[in-house]
């Protein structure tokens, strides 16, 4: 079952245009998200987290939004640029004392176009 | 420096070989992690490592041994691999105890693993 959702397995975008990227999630007890960039043979990049007590984080051209009571949070990318384009995964911690496990999504993968 | 450093960045072995494969940080961080990734799919946790030692093993078989000699060195030996253990192997770190909420994993560059 999967817990953390992405349901656009890829997404096309102009460049300078936003680019928003979804994921839904089941499990009320996560308690903090955070998406990653990775270009294909390296490993995934941090690029912005939010807590649960929080419904909006900014970073430059990224913004996260969390809607709680929808169980759903986006990440804008703009403008968007070239160098954007990766598969793009969201991920959540569950909280559970010292759990360090994040649950994945199956990553969306995100092409900019010049 | 959030980086995280991972050699070899290929490695091809035989079924029968035995090899490991290293991660190093200096961030402080007291938790490690390996991972391992197939193509087109997330991360899939194997093992974490919080103070050197072993907290989570994800029922990984026993072909793979994890090590963390420091608090900044991670390896993780390979015998009698399966062709079907190939994939991108991950190391990441993180901080142990979290302020604010910060529990953002800090990936290497991965080892790219053939088994033949």
């Amino acid at each position: 079952d999967q817990q953390v959702k992405q349901n656009s397995p890829s997404l096309s975008v102009q460049e300078g245009r936003i680019s928003i990227l979804n994921c839904d999630y089941t499990n009320s007890m996560f308690d903090y998200f955070l998406w990653y960039k990775k270009y294909p043979a390296e490993g995934p990049t941090f690029l912005i987290s939010i807590s649960s007590i929080k419904d909006k984080n900014e970073d430059g051209r990224f913004t996260v939004f969390l809607n709680k009571s929808a169980k759903h949070l986006s990440l804008h990318i703009v403008p968007s640029q070239p160098g954007d384009s990766a598969v793009y995964f969201c991920a959540a911690r569950y909280n559970a004392g010292n759990n360090r496990k994040l649950i994945w999504g199956l990553g969306t993968s995100l092409a900019v176009n010049p | 420096d959030t980086e995280v450093t991972q050699t070899p960045k290929h490695l091809v072995m035989g079924m029968t070989n035995k090899k490991s494969l290293k991660c190093e940080q200096h961030m402080g961080h007291r938790a490690m992690y390996w991972y391992k990734q197939k193509a087109k799919k997330p991360p899939e946790l194997m093992f974490v490592y919080s103070y050197e030692k072993l907290s989570i093993n994800e029922s990984v078989p026993s072909r793979f041994s994890p090590e963390c000699p420091n608090s900044s060195l991670l390896n993780l030996h390979l015998h009698a691999l399966q062709p079907e253990d190939s994939a991108l192997y991950l190391c990441a770190s993180s901080q142990v105890v979290v302020r604010r909420g910060s529990y953002e994993q800090y990936f290497g560059p991965g080892t790219r693993l053939t088994v033949t």
